[in-house]
């Protein structure tokens, strides 16, 4: 199985902050790699997919890079609506693995 | 507009079983692969089961050592997880998820149901 790791497990960050997540899979996943946003007690929501893809509809301050092993979200200046938890999941093969999360929260 | 609504869920007793639902509506159903994603109390999200389009392919989470099927019925556009065996380690919410064309990524989820398993 595919192991999913992200850092931080969590940040503190201010509006208008540069936040930066990395995800590490355990053996190469070419661009194979998709970012969710999680909000309390709401179902996840696609941000990114195939490591760099912005998904239809998500503000451009988003944005992905990486392949292989190592995967990065950056959100340029973090605004008010985008404190929540991201996962990164592997879309490579099953069984499909998922990060623990990073959850990103007020200064 | 895409929806995907789960129902089934429920308090059940540990050795037990439920059977979850949801209910398509918004695009073809029958075109694309759908999957089961569930997550417990405070924790992270995990993968459960994916069946293909045509209901042929299933693939399922090893950990879950056979005690859930996943199913669907392309006449009622609805998805189905049968889960018997039930711990409690599998209380958690279940979401049902669409799978984007041809891959494994989820770019449609339901609002979920939620299992809890006590005695």
């Amino acid at each position: 199985d595919i192991q999913m790791t992200q850092s931080p497990s969590s940040v503190s960050a201010s509006v208008g902050d540069r936040v930066i997540i990395t995800c590490r899979a355990s053996q190469g996943i070419s661009s194979w790699l998709v970012w969710y946003q999680q909000k309390p007690g709401k179902a996840p929501k696609l941000l990114i997919y195939a490591a760099s893809s912005l998904q239809s509809g998500v503000p451009s301050r988003f944005s992905g890079s990486g392949s292989g092993t190592d995967f990065t979200l950056t959100i340029s200046s973090l605004q008010p609506e985008d404190f929540a938890t991201y996962y990164c999941q592997q879309a490579n093969s099953f069984p499909l693995t998922f990060g623990p999360g990073t959850k990103v929260d007020i200064k | 507009e895409v929806q995907l609504l789960e129902s089934g869920g429920g308090l059940v007793q540990p050795g037990g079983s439920l059977r979850l639902s949801c209910a398509a509506s918004g695009f073809t159903f029958g075109s694309y692969a759908m999957s089961w994603v569930r997550q417990a109390p405070g924790k992270g999200l995990e993968w459960v089961s994916s069946i293909s389009g045509d209901g042929v392919k299933t693939y399922n989470a090893d950990s879950l050592r056979g005690r859930f099927t996943i199913s669907r019925d392309n006449s009622k556009n609805t998805l189905y997880l049968q889960t018997n065996s039930l711990r409690a380690d599998d209380t958690a919410v279940y979401y049902c998820a669409k799978n984007d064309v041809a891959t494994s990524l989820f770019d449609c989820w339901g609002q979920g149901t939620l299992v809890t398993v006590s005695s």
